[in-house]
């Protein structure tokens, strides 16, 4: 157990529809980083806050976003979902020049 | 950023020593190694970091040259539960703002 928790663990939703994906990062650590892995695809970076203002951007799509709120759980926003967007989306925290440890992911699947 | 290049696939047998050499020539000052291990459909795990020379832990060892332009992760005599992904990461020290890259990462089958 890694100790980020992200729910849910899966999420089967229709195209055109939003979803909200949850992470609980690790106690104490205020940074949290957000991945998209598609099916045999690597990890794709898709943003990075620390305690509550975003500090690092990747390619993440404009229907995406993202926010960490003041107890420092953070939540990623997918809207008007495509086929496409049917991917594991990773969550991982880590304290300054720490080791990052990623949650079990959440599995979503767009039909 | 600084790039980094690895094999794309490995294959081992159990018992072997297994040598994943990194290449990273864009390596700043500030920047340190780091190795991931992912299994299938699970979040990726730490493995080591290092700056430089040689960093040993309980599951790896990492050895930098004195350049720093490459590493390479050892894994001790492997068992057929290391078969995975390992990702080599360039990760700069200090500061809030960091992008944990990742490549395209070496698959590593371990034979029996």
């Amino acid at each position: 157990d890694s100790g980020v928790t992200q729910t849910p663990k899966h999420l089967i939703t229709a195209t055109g529809q939003r979803v909200t994906l949850r992470c609980s990062p690790r106690s104490g650590d205020l940074s949290v980083y957000w991945y998209q892995q598609s099916l045999d695809q690597g990890l794709q970076f898709l943003i990075q806050y620390y305690n509550g203002e975003e500090r690092a951007k990747g390619n993440i799509l404009e229907r995406f976003s993202a926010q960490q709120f003041p107890d420092l759980h953070s939540e990623l926003n997918l809207s008007s979902l495509e086929l496409g967007d049917s991917a594991l989306y990773f969550c991982a925290s880590d304290e300054v020049n720490t080791e990052a440890f990623f949650g079990q992911g959440t599995r979503l699947t767009v039909v | 950023l600084a790039k980094t290049t690895q094999p794309i696939s490995m294959d081992s047998y159990e018992g072997q020593e297994v040598n994943i050499t990194c290449s990273h020539n864009n390596i700043a000052t500030n920047d340190y190694i780091t190795w991931y291990q992912q299994f299938p459909s699970q979040g990726p795990r730490f493995i080591i970091q290092g700056y430089k020379t040689k960093v040993t832990n309980e599951v790896a060892s990492l050895f930098i040259p004195a350049d720093r332009k490459s590493s390479t992760l050892s894994l001790p005599r492997v068992s057929l539960s290391d078969t995975a992904v390992y990702y080599c990461l360039v990760v700069p020290l200090g500061g809030s703002a960091r992008q944990l890259t990742f490549g395209s990462g070496t698959q590593l089958t371990v034979l029996p």
